[in-house]
């Protein structure tokens, strides 16, 4: 089975601090994603890697980045967390080749 | 724009009944399809994939692919409460590894 582990299922932070969202994947996937989930907005991409230290930005990149040193682990960074950054973070992976995407569990950060 | 849309319901339905969930898609280099169910507070959990036209089934779980009509749908025959969740139906973006999410509809089986 796919194993897909986010590091914290709860965070709450304050604004202007930095956080730091980790997602670890045990498939030797190539290709990482990270989303944020809002209601009535959907599942938005934020940036995907597809190989070590490779990065593309995904449809709302803005007051984020992100970091791949490991084929395993995609972290995704909030320079200075604002309170419209509260949201469900979810990670996702895949192989090269396929479209099947599957997730880790969320983490839903609140930046009060 | 490229996009996947989907009623977001309510779709309610007793138990026991087929439910019949939709989607279209805008992008005809869409190839690859799927559906995700995701229940209140947890991850999207993938639970059908379809690249062909026609139907393939799976258990209780039919997907049906027309590309003529750019058209996905889910069907879940015998439905349980323990289906009651939000589906969410996706496209591959062409030759993109992204996928173009639709909303999610959200399905209530009552017993």
């Amino acid at each position: 089975d796919v194993k897909v582990t986010q590091s914290s299922r709860y965070l709450v932070k304050r604004t202007g601090e930095k956080v730091f969202l980790e997602c670890v994947q045990d498939m030797d996937h190539e290709n990482m994603f990270w989303y944020r989930q809002d209601p009535g907005l959907g599942l938005r991409l934020i940036y995907f890697s597809y190989d070590v230290k490779m990065k593309e930005k995904g449809d709302i990149p803005e007051g984020y980045s992100v970091s791949r040193e490991k084929k395993e682990r995609f972290s995704l960074i909030l320079e200075s967390a604002s309170t419209n950054q509260t949201s469900m973070y979810l990670c996702a992976s895949n192989p090269a080749g396929s479209y099947e995407q599957y997730f880790g569990p969320g983490t839903r950060l609140t930046v009060t | 724009q490229k996009e996947v849309e989907q009623n977001s319901g309510p779709l309610s339905v007793p138990e026991g009944a087929i439910a019949s969930l939709n989607c279209t898609y805008s992008d005809r280099g869409s190839q690859s399809f799927f559906w995700y169910r995701q229940y209140s507070g947890k991850s999207p959990e993938l639970i059908m994939s379809i690249y062909s036209n026609g139907d393939k089934e799976d258990g209780r779980f039919t997907a049906q692919l027309n590309k003529a009509s750019q058209y996905v749908s889910l069907l879940i025959r015998d439905s349980q409460p323990s289906d009651s969740a939000t589906y969410l139906c996706a496209g591959n973006a062409g030759n993109n590894r992204k996928l173009i999410w639709g909303l999610g509809t959200s399905l209530a089986v009552n017993p």
